[in-house]
């Protein structure tokens, strides 16, 4: 079984440019999760959906940053201008929403390098 | 502010040994999970505790979950160079959102 899709895997990229990360869910789960990982910082939540609609958005950093989910199958993160400080491992993660504590499936990441 | 400190921050010891790690807050959660992370994956979850004062074992893996559901520890008797990684304690406010510690990264030499 497929699990978490992300891409691009690596992403070096300029300050002020367009930063576009892809995630790809598991088929069935109806909850969807953005992380950044640092090593100041570890790893914070950014942003979930449930079944597609924004339900917590506490933990994005500025405007900067924004998340889409169009359909069940496929969110974006992006970030507009990007900064040097933003160079970390995004991680998403999805899970089938169950009412208690859920098993979030983590993809491999998407490390990103603002220079 | 750091709702989750783990500690050690940092563990290298021979394959053979006991370990523990801890993870300790101030604040309850409905539950709790350690997850393990490889270098260059996401994290993969081991378990989730949910009862204070519950217990679990994984194999040669122990997990307790402190009574007053603030604090966890994970056991791990007669490490394994194959339990090298970042173990990461995450604590669920409500059922969905989970707030992370730094990890422990572990070194486990043959």
């Amino acid at each position: 079984d497929a699990g978490v899709i992300q891409s691009p895997r690596h992403e070096v990229t300029e300050m002020g440019q367009e930063v576009t990360l892809r995630c790809k869910p598991i088929s069935g789960h109806n909850s969807l999760f953005w992380y950044r990982q640092t090593m100041m910082r570890g790893l914070e939540l950014l942003i979930y959906f449930n079944n597609n609609v924004p339900i917590d958005d506490s933990g994005m950093p500025e405007d900067r940053f924004s998340a889409k989910m169009p359909n069940a199958s496929f969110s974006t993160l992006k970030i507009q201008p990007s900064e040097p400080r933003d160079s970390a491992v995004y991680f998403c993660a999805s899970s089938l929403q169950t009412g208690f504590t859920d098993t979030q499936y983590f993809g491999p990441g998407t490390r990103l390098t603002v220079l | 502010t750091q709702l989750l400190e783990q500690s050690p921050q940092f563990l290298s010891i021979q394959e053979g040994e006991n370990l523990t790690v801890y993870c300790n807050s101030s604040s309850v959660f409905s539950s709790l999970q350690w997850y393990r992370q490889e270098p260059g994956e996401g994290p993969v979850l081991l378990v989730t505790v949910v009862t204070g004062g519950e217990v679990k074992k994984l194999k040669r893996l122990t997990f307790q979950f402190g009574d007053a559901r603030k604090d966890s520890s994970l056991h791990i008797t007669a490490a394994q160079t194959g339990d090298t990684g970042l173990y990461l304690c995450a604590g669920a406010k409500g059922a969905q959102k989970l707030v992370f510690g730094q990890g422990t990264r572990l070194t486990i030499n043959p």
